[in-house]
């Protein structure tokens, strides 16, 4: 049973426009979402996250929001570059877990010139 | 530096064979896991900690066996490795401090079981 998933496995977008990344998630335990990037041959590396008390996190070109109604939560990078081009995964913590995490299959971002 | 480490990074072994994938953390923090990914399936987590002498299941934990007898290591066990172990690994440490999150994650280590 898939708890957050990420219905689109590729996204392209052109240089200079918004990428909008989309993840879903099933389980209302979740209080806590965090979005992941993550290179070939790399570790992931944390992007951005927030928490369920919140419905937006700003951190310079990347934007989260949540919408608890709908449990559904989306990154947009604005504007996207070429080194944006990577795997994204959404990632969601049950309350009360620290370290429990559940992450979304990912969505490869690729940025085009 | 802070840094996850973890080795080896390539491996390649057979059905059967005991091995250890060592992972270490230089950030002091109380919280490691062990992930595993597979095409499609995306990040599972297999073994978290909370702290030393805790341990815990994650989605993932069969076969595979963890300890935590100091702080900064956390190594992954497999102790009769089959060839469905073969995948990607990934250590992270993460420190909560209710108000913010960070995450650090190793460079990967990747298994073949023959």
């Amino acid at each position: 049973d898939q708890q957050v998933k990420q219905n689109s496995p590729s996204l392209s977008v052109q240089e200079g426009r918004i990428s909008i990344l989309n993840c879903d998630y099933t389980n209302s335990m979740f209080d806590y979402f965090l979005w992941y990037k993550k290179y070939p041959a790399e570790g992931p590396t944390f992007l951005i996250s927030i928490s369920s008390i919140k419905d937006k996190n700003e951190d310079g070109r990347f934007t989260v929001f949540l919408n608890k109604s709908a449990k559904h939560l989306s990154l947009h990078i604005v504007p996207s570059q070429p080194g944006d081009s990577a795997v994204y995964f959404c990632a969601a913590r049950i309350t009360g877990t620290a370290s429990k995490l559940t992450f979304g299959t990912g969505t490869r971002l690729q940025v085009t010139l | 530096e802070a840094q996850v480490t973890q080795n080896p990074r390539y491996l390649i072994t057979v059905t059967g064979k005991k091995l250890t994938v060592t992972c270490s953390q230089n950030m002091n923090h109380e919280y490691m896991s062990w992930y595993r990914q597979d095409p499609g399936l995306g990040l599972r987590q297999i073994y978290y900690s909370m702290n030393v002498e805790v341990t815990d299941k994650g989605d993932v934990p069969e076969g595979y066996k963890v300890s935590r007898k100091e702080k900064r290591n956390f190594p992954l066990i497999l102790e009769s490795p089959s060839p469905n172990q073969t995948s990607l690994y990934f250590c992270a440490s993460s420190l909560w401090t209710g108000s913010s999150y960070e995450q650090y994650f190793g460079p990967g280590t990747r298994l073949t079981v023959t």
